[in-house]
């Protein structure tokens, strides 16, 4: 119940594209999903995040859609740039204690 | 700039060596946390410190041991790394113990086991 599973490994999208990675947990103890970002050498670091009271929310071109029904969330990337080409984390974390249970990842690549 | 420092940035050692890697902050967190990547993988929390308070993960190898002398530092000591223990290290840091609190991550430090 723990688990979130991550979608896809990898994905390659052209530069202008829509980047869309979609996460699906089991645990309905969940309620705080944020998406971190890792750098090739880097550590991960906070991209955006979303609680359950909403079902969207954006900061600028990176957008979080919730679905509690579904138990799923996905990030989306508008107008995806080189620069973007990373690591995207997605994360589930309870609202009390324990601590945030990592997808398992996607390596995102955008082509020039 | 605030921040989160790990060294080495790179560390070999040999099997069975003991090695430590250090973590140091500047934000004035209360909870210090270690973390193990393995290549293409999530990053697997080891333990962590809220203030003095230990706090080890279940499935943690008791090889794994960790020490924070103050607030700004702490050590992750592996006493006899295995060629499994290569990974990279993670270190991160919070202001409170809830995965709904950001966590702030250093750099890593990548180890070599040969």
């Amino acid at each position: 119940q723990q688990q979130v599973k991550q979608s896809p490994q990898s994905l390659i999208v052209q530069k202008g594209g829509i980047s869309i990675i979609n996460c699906a947990y089991e645990n309905t103890a969940f309620d705080y999903f944020p998406w971190y970002q890792q750098f090739p050498g880097k550590g991960p670091a906070l991209l955006i995040a979303i609680r359950p009271d909403v079902s969207e929310k954006k900061e600028g071109r990176f957008t979080i859609s919730f679905n509690k029904s579904a138990k799923q969330f996905s990030l989306h990337i508008m107008d995806s740039q080189p620069g973007d080409s990373a690591t995207y984390f997605c994360a589930a974390s309870p609202n009390a204690g324990n601590m945030l249970t990592f997808g398992g990842g996607t390596r995102l690549m955008v082509k020039p | 700039d605030a921040m989160v420092i790990q060294n080495p940035r790179y560390q070999v050692t040999q099997f069975g060596k003991p090695v430590t890697l250090s973590c140091s902050q500047t934000l004035n967190h209360n909870v210090m946390y270690w973390y193990q990547q393995k290549s293409s993988q999530a990053p697997k929390l080891l333990f962590h410190y809220y203030d003095k308070d230990f706090n080890n993960e279940a499935d943690t190898p008791d090889n794994f041991q960790s020490r924070r002398p103050n607030t700004s530092f702490c050590f992750l000591d592996i006493r006899s790394p295995g060629l499994g223990d290569a990974a990279m290290y993670l270190c991160a840091t919070s202001r409170n113990p809830t995965g709904q609190e950001t966590q702030y991550f250093g750099p890593g430090t990548r180890l070599l086991v040969l």
